[in-house]
């Protein structure tokens, strides 16, 4: 089966850049999709197609994709944004939506 | 602005079936671009793709809920279902439903609030 790992905590002090990735083989016949999770809220899409962010996603989120890795990029990260962060894939051998097992972002 | 509600008991004992439906309004449901999925989050730990349907009624599981696992499609009420049989204390999670994009990604735009089950 694919996999897609995350490392499980990233801490950034407020106003630095947050790097958060995600590996997995072959990313790179695949797109990446990213979700911000709070606490006692659903998810959110903050990222699709390795780097497009839907309407009323701040710029300061950003999005890349290469080789084993995808990356998702907080610049000048803000309290607001700590979180839990799942990447997620379709595997198109099998025909399954994988998630990383997640990313804790904590701003300190 | 498509909303999606889900509804369902909160708690089904072991061996049972349960049965949750979503209610879709905002007027994209007939939409056939889009895909309509459930995804779930056990206590404490991450999202589980559990399966998605489309308006056509086709559907794609997680193969390791494919044989107690039922996704289905009602077009007249804008809703579609999940039946999950043979219930244990694993499945205890918050189930939400979803709507998809397939394509370049497929990916999940917008989200319910989710509905907690617990097996006891």
């Amino acid at each position: 089966s694919y996999d897609l790992t995350q490392p499980p905590s990233v801490s950034v002090s407020p106003g630095q850049t947050a790097s958060i990735s995600c590996s997995g083989d072959n990313w790179g016949n695949k797109y990446a999709s990213w979700y911000q999770q709070k606490p006692g809220q659903s998810p959110a899409l903050v990222m699709y197609q390795d780097n497009k962010r839907p309407s009323g996603i701040p710029e300061r989120f950003s999005g890349s994709n290469s080789g084993n890795t995808a990356t998702l990029t907080i610049s000048g990260t803000q309290a607001m944004d700590e979180a839990d962060y799942y990447c997620q894939a379709w595997d198109t051998s099998t025909e399954t939506l994988i998630f990383g097992g997640g990313t804790k972002l904590t701003v300190l | 602005q498509v909303q999606l509600q889900e509804s369902g008991p909160g708690l089904v004992k072991p061996s049972q079936t349960l049965s949750l439906t979503c209610a879709v309004s905002g007027g994209s449901f007939s939409n056939t671009y889009y895909y309509w999925s459930w995804i779930r989050q056990p206590p404490g730990k991450g999202l589980e793709w559990v399966g998605y349907i489309y308006y056509s009624g086709r559907t794609y599981y997680n193969p390791s809920l494919k044989s107690r696992l039922s996704i289905s499609v009602d077009t007249s009420r804008s809703q579609f279902s999940l039946r999950l049989s043979s219930m244990t204390a694993a499945d205890t999670a918050v189930y939400y439903c979803a709507r998809g994009i397939p394509n370049s990604g497929n990916y999940m735009d917008a989200w319910g609030k989710g509905t907690t089950v617990t097996v006891s």
